[in-house]
């Protein structure tokens, strides 16, 4: 069975600081895509980074960067010089590519940013 | 404006009346999905589809029924909706074979049902 965890129900994290949620997945898979997704209290689902399993490098966007420890199967989202709109919801992802779209998600993060 | 589109945003209803909820991309996306999302729960896949009649069952697809007549509409329909079905719902869309397209959603179905 496919499964995401994130462990930490709830983070904060002081504005300007860097920030780390947590996630493992656990897949027999040779081929699957990693996702992380924001949840603002308005309710959409933003996609925010994606992590290929034969990517080598981290992905990187803006803000953002995934630390991908394959062999871990931990795949971490990293915030840095946090803001106040970063307060949200944050869900990790996982998608079987030899499955077309079955995506998995895990219970989710809040992030609260501290002024 | 790329987007996916879910009417309607919040439904009350009571137990036992069929109600549909739609769904539609503009994007010309294959792959489809709806998904409900309950606190603790994180989100769960009901039911996906690939492309037009062709639509597969998810991790919890008991209580639901969807079709795909057509490429870009993908309705979600509960024939006798239980207060257990009271949830966020998302649909999603994605398009092209590579697993680095992320999934496009909706702006989420609040439903409950008394």
């Amino acid at each position: 069975a496919q499964k995401i965890t994130q462990t930490q129900p709830g983070m904060f994290v002081q504005e300007k600081e860097a920030v780390t949620l947590d996630c493992t997945y656990d897949t027999s898979d040779q081929s699957y895509g990693l996702f992380w997704y924001k949840q603002p209290s308005s309710g959409e689902m933003i996609f925010l980074i994606y992590q290929g399993s034969y990517d080598e490098q981290n992905a990187t966007e803006g803000r953002y960067s995934l630390n991908f420890q394959k062999a871990r199967k931990s795949a971490n989202l990293v915030i840095s010089a946090s803001q106040l709109g970063d307060s949200a919801m944050y869900f990790c992802a996982m998608r079987r590519t030899n499955t077309g779209n079955q995506f998995y998600f895990g219970t989710g993060t809040s992030l609260t940013v501290i002024p | 404006e790329a987007q996916v589109t879910q009417n309607p945003r919040y439904l009350i209803t009571v137990t036992g009346k069929k109600l549909t909820v739609t769904c539609s991309q503009n994007m010309n996306h294959e792959y489809m999905s709806w998904y409900r999302q309950d606190p603790g729960l994180g989100l769960r896949q009901i039911y996906y589809s690939m492309n037009v009649e062709v639509t597969d069952k998810g991790d919890v697809p008991e209580g639901y029924k969807v079709s795909r007549k057509e490429k870009r509409n993908f309705p979600l329909i509960l024939e006798s909706p239980s207060p257990n079905q009271t949830s966020l719902y998302f649909c999603a869309s994605r398009g092209g074979l590579l697993g680095n397209t992320e999934a496009f959603f909706g702006q989420g179905t609040r439903l409950t049902v008394v």
